[in-house]
Protein backbone atom coordinates (compact mmCIF):
# COMPACT_ATOMS: atom_id res chain seq x y z
CA UNK A 1 0.00 0.00 0.00
CA UNK A 2 1.42 3.62 -0.59
CA UNK A 3 2.33 5.42 2.33
CA UNK A 4 1.49 9.46 2.43
CA UNK A 5 2.68 11.18 -0.36
CA UNK A 6 3.91 14.84 -0.62
CA UNK A 7 4.06 17.21 -3.50
CA UNK A 8 6.56 18.97 -4.94
CA UNK A 9 9.05 17.64 -3.26
CA UNK A 10 11.50 20.68 -3.27
CA UNK A 11 10.54 24.50 -4.05
CA UNK A 12 12.73 27.43 -4.34
CA UNK A 13 10.29 30.76 -3.90
CA UNK A 14 10.81 34.56 -3.20
CA UNK A 15 10.07 36.42 -0.66
CA UNK A 16 6.30 37.82 -1.21
CA UNK A 17 5.52 34.85 -2.78
CA UNK A 18 2.70 32.34 -2.11
CA UNK A 19 3.21 28.84 -1.85
CA UNK A 20 0.84 25.53 -1.95
CA UNK A 21 1.88 22.19 -0.88
CA UNK A 22 0.05 19.25 -1.03
CA UNK A 23 -0.62 16.02 0.59
CA UNK A 24 -2.56 12.80 -0.18
CA UNK A 25 -3.04 10.48 3.06
CA UNK A 26 -2.75 6.46 3.21
CA UNK A 27 -5.78 5.14 1.83
CA UNK A 28 -8.45 4.91 4.29
CA UNK A 29 -7.00 7.37 6.66
CA UNK A 30 -9.31 10.46 7.06
CA UNK A 31 -7.10 13.15 9.34
CA UNK A 32 -4.11 14.71 7.95
CA UNK A 33 -1.92 17.15 9.97
CA UNK A 34 0.98 19.64 8.46
CA UNK A 35 4.48 20.37 10.62
CA UNK A 36 6.67 22.89 9.65
CA UNK A 37 10.39 21.24 10.54
CA UNK A 38 13.34 24.09 10.83
CA UNK A 39 17.17 22.64 10.80
CA UNK A 40 17.98 21.27 14.18
CA UNK A 41 14.55 21.22 15.79
CA UNK A 42 11.47 18.88 15.78
CA UNK A 43 8.37 19.47 13.46
CA UNK A 44 6.40 21.95 14.41
CA UNK A 45 2.76 21.51 14.65
CA UNK A 46 0.25 23.66 12.12
CA UNK A 47 -2.68 22.01 11.11
CA UNK A 48 -4.60 19.03 11.88
CA UNK A 49 -8.02 18.56 9.86
CA UNK A 50 -9.96 15.37 9.94
CA UNK A 51 -13.21 14.98 7.60
CA UNK A 52 -12.71 18.68 5.65
CA UNK A 53 -13.12 20.46 9.03
CA UNK A 54 -10.30 22.07 11.12
CA UNK A 55 -9.88 20.36 14.52
CA UNK A 56 -6.93 22.09 15.58
CA UNK A 57 -4.39 24.63 15.01
CA UNK A 58 -0.90 25.74 16.10
CA UNK A 59 0.81 29.22 16.73
CA UNK A 60 1.69 29.95 13.29
CA UNK A 61 0.42 33.34 11.81
CA UNK A 62 -2.75 34.01 9.70
CA UNK A 63 -0.41 33.51 6.12
CA UNK A 64 -1.05 29.68 6.70
CA UNK A 65 -4.12 28.02 5.63
CA UNK A 66 -5.22 24.61 5.07
CA UNK A 67 -7.96 22.60 3.66
CA UNK A 68 -9.19 18.77 3.21
CA UNK A 69 -10.92 17.98 0.54
CA UNK A 70 -13.43 15.13 0.11
CA UNK A 71 -11.22 12.64 -0.64
CA UNK A 72 -9.00 13.40 2.22
CA UNK A 73 -6.13 14.91 0.53
CA UNK A 74 -5.17 18.02 1.86
CA UNK A 75 -3.63 21.32 0.83
CA UNK A 76 -0.86 24.04 3.04
CA UNK A 77 -1.04 27.31 1.84
CA UNK A 78 1.10 29.88 2.71
CA UNK A 79 0.87 33.51 1.34
CA UNK A 80 3.38 36.53 1.63
CA UNK A 81 6.64 34.00 1.85
CA UNK A 82 9.44 35.11 4.49
CA UNK A 83 12.93 33.77 4.26
CA UNK A 84 11.93 32.07 7.88
CA UNK A 85 9.39 29.94 6.22
CA UNK A 86 12.63 28.23 4.87
CA UNK A 87 12.11 24.51 6.17
CA UNK A 88 10.54 20.87 5.48
CA UNK A 89 6.92 20.58 5.45
CA UNK A 90 5.45 17.61 6.59
CA UNK A 91 2.00 15.88 6.30
CA UNK A 92 1.33 12.95 8.72
CA UNK A 93 -1.70 11.02 8.66
CA UNK A 94 -4.11 8.88 11.25
CA UNK A 95 -6.59 7.07 10.72
CA UNK A 96 -8.92 8.89 13.03
CA UNK A 97 -9.11 11.03 16.14
CA UNK A 98 -9.60 8.71 19.12
CA UNK A 99 -6.92 8.52 21.36
CA UNK A 100 -5.32 5.80 23.51
CA UNK A 101 -6.82 3.69 20.70
CA UNK A 102 -3.55 3.75 18.42
CA UNK A 103 -6.16 4.80 15.58
CA UNK A 104 -4.54 8.13 15.91
CA UNK A 105 -0.67 6.87 15.17
CA UNK A 106 0.83 9.05 12.57
CA UNK A 107 2.56 8.13 9.48
CA UNK A 108 4.68 10.66 8.07
CA UNK A 109 5.18 11.97 3.71
CA UNK A 110 8.43 12.84 2.82
CA UNK A 111 7.89 16.16 3.23
CA UNK A 112 8.11 19.01 1.09
CA UNK A 113 11.52 21.07 1.10
CA UNK A 114 11.16 24.82 0.55
CA UNK A 115 13.53 27.44 0.20
CA UNK A 116 12.27 30.94 0.43
CA UNK A 117 15.24 33.45 -0.71
CA UNK B 1 9.31 25.55 29.63
CA UNK B 2 9.14 23.50 26.72
CA UNK B 3 6.06 22.14 26.18
CA UNK B 4 8.07 18.43 25.49
CA UNK B 5 11.54 18.32 26.95
CA UNK B 6 14.23 15.96 25.74
CA UNK B 7 17.93 15.27 26.70
CA UNK B 8 19.91 17.62 24.43
CA UNK B 9 22.23 15.33 22.84
CA UNK B 10 24.01 14.38 20.96
CA UNK B 11 25.23 10.82 22.58
CA UNK B 12 27.97 9.07 21.06
CA UNK B 13 28.20 5.43 21.86
CA UNK B 14 30.66 2.56 20.59
CA UNK B 15 28.32 -0.57 19.21
CA UNK B 16 26.82 -3.09 21.52
CA UNK B 17 26.31 -0.13 24.44
CA UNK B 18 23.15 0.31 25.87
CA UNK B 19 21.94 3.89 25.46
CA UNK B 20 18.95 5.39 27.48
CA UNK B 21 16.83 8.77 26.21
CA UNK B 22 14.60 10.59 28.26
CA UNK B 23 11.47 13.20 27.65
CA UNK B 24 9.72 15.09 30.14
CA UNK B 25 6.11 16.59 28.95
CA UNK B 26 4.85 19.91 30.73
CA UNK B 27 0.93 18.87 30.00
CA UNK B 28 -1.04 16.83 32.53
CA UNK B 29 -3.93 15.97 29.86
CA UNK B 30 -1.58 14.40 27.18
CA UNK B 31 -3.21 11.34 26.07
CA UNK B 32 -0.93 8.93 24.00
CA UNK B 33 2.72 9.42 23.74
CA UNK B 34 5.14 7.85 21.12
CA UNK B 35 8.84 7.48 20.12
CA UNK B 36 10.00 8.60 16.00
CA UNK B 37 13.08 7.88 14.89
CA UNK B 38 13.92 10.74 11.93
CA UNK B 39 17.12 9.87 9.74
CA UNK B 40 18.86 12.63 8.54
CA UNK B 41 17.24 14.55 5.55
CA UNK B 42 14.49 12.01 5.99
CA UNK B 43 10.88 12.34 7.41
CA UNK B 44 10.17 10.60 10.92
CA UNK B 45 9.24 7.19 11.26
CA UNK B 46 7.41 5.45 13.95
CA UNK B 47 9.48 3.54 16.49
CA UNK B 48 6.71 2.59 19.06
CA UNK B 49 4.16 4.07 21.18
CA UNK B 50 4.36 4.01 24.79
CA UNK B 51 2.01 2.92 26.64
CA UNK B 52 1.70 3.14 30.82
CA UNK B 53 2.51 -0.56 31.68
CA UNK B 54 5.70 -0.06 29.38
CA UNK B 55 5.99 -2.04 26.21
CA UNK B 56 9.31 -3.54 24.84
CA UNK B 57 9.87 -4.08 20.85
CA UNK B 58 12.97 -6.46 20.45
CA UNK B 59 16.50 -4.30 21.48
CA UNK B 60 14.15 -1.50 22.33
CA UNK B 61 12.13 -0.49 25.41
CA UNK B 62 10.06 2.84 26.40
CA UNK B 63 8.20 3.43 29.47
CA UNK B 64 5.79 5.93 30.54
CA UNK B 65 5.63 7.12 33.77
CA UNK B 66 2.09 9.58 34.10
CA UNK B 67 2.58 10.98 37.25
CA UNK B 68 5.95 12.60 36.70
CA UNK B 69 5.19 13.06 33.29
CA UNK B 70 8.12 11.48 32.34
CA UNK B 71 9.06 9.15 28.94
CA UNK B 72 11.76 6.77 28.20
CA UNK B 73 13.47 4.89 25.65
CA UNK B 74 16.43 2.10 25.73
CA UNK B 75 18.11 0.59 23.49
CA UNK B 76 20.35 -2.22 24.03
CA UNK B 77 22.43 -3.90 22.40
CA UNK B 78 23.15 -0.93 19.92
CA UNK B 79 23.90 -0.84 16.07
CA UNK B 80 25.09 1.19 13.79
CA UNK B 81 22.16 1.66 11.97
CA UNK B 82 20.39 2.96 15.07
CA UNK B 83 22.44 6.07 14.68
CA UNK B 84 19.35 9.02 13.96
CA UNK B 85 17.47 11.46 15.67
CA UNK B 86 15.02 10.18 18.40
CA UNK B 87 12.08 12.35 18.56
CA UNK B 88 9.65 12.16 21.95
CA UNK B 89 6.32 12.97 20.83
CA UNK B 90 3.02 13.54 22.74
CA UNK B 91 -0.74 14.05 21.62
CA UNK B 92 -2.64 16.72 23.74
CA UNK B 93 -6.39 16.69 23.36
CA UNK B 94 -8.25 19.49 21.89
CA UNK B 95 -11.65 20.09 21.34
CA UNK B 96 -12.89 17.61 18.61
CA UNK B 97 -9.17 16.62 17.95
CA UNK B 98 -5.50 16.74 19.01
CA UNK B 99 -2.38 18.57 18.78
CA UNK B 100 1.04 16.92 18.59
CA UNK B 101 3.64 18.01 20.37
CA UNK B 102 7.45 16.96 19.33
CA UNK B 103 10.42 17.30 21.53
CA UNK B 104 13.63 18.81 19.79
CA UNK B 105 14.86 15.30 19.78
CA UNK B 106 18.10 13.63 20.40
CA UNK B 107 20.70 12.75 17.91
CA UNK B 108 22.60 9.47 18.30
CA UNK B 109 25.94 8.52 16.78
CA UNK B 110 26.76 4.47 17.03
CA UNK B 111 30.54 3.62 16.17
CA UNK B 112 32.14 0.63 15.66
Amino acid sequence: DAGVTQSPTHLIKTRGQHVTLRCSPISGHKSVSWYQQVLGQGPQFIFQYYEKEERGRGNFPDRFSARQFPNYSSELNVNALLLGDSALYLCASSLELLSGQGVETQYFGPGTRLLVL
Amino acid sequence: RKEVEQDPGPFNVPEGATVAFNCTYSNSASQSFFWYRQDCRKEPKLLMSVYSSGNEDGRFTAQLNRASQYISLLIRDSKLSDSATYLCVVNVPLTGGFKTIFGAGTRLFVKA
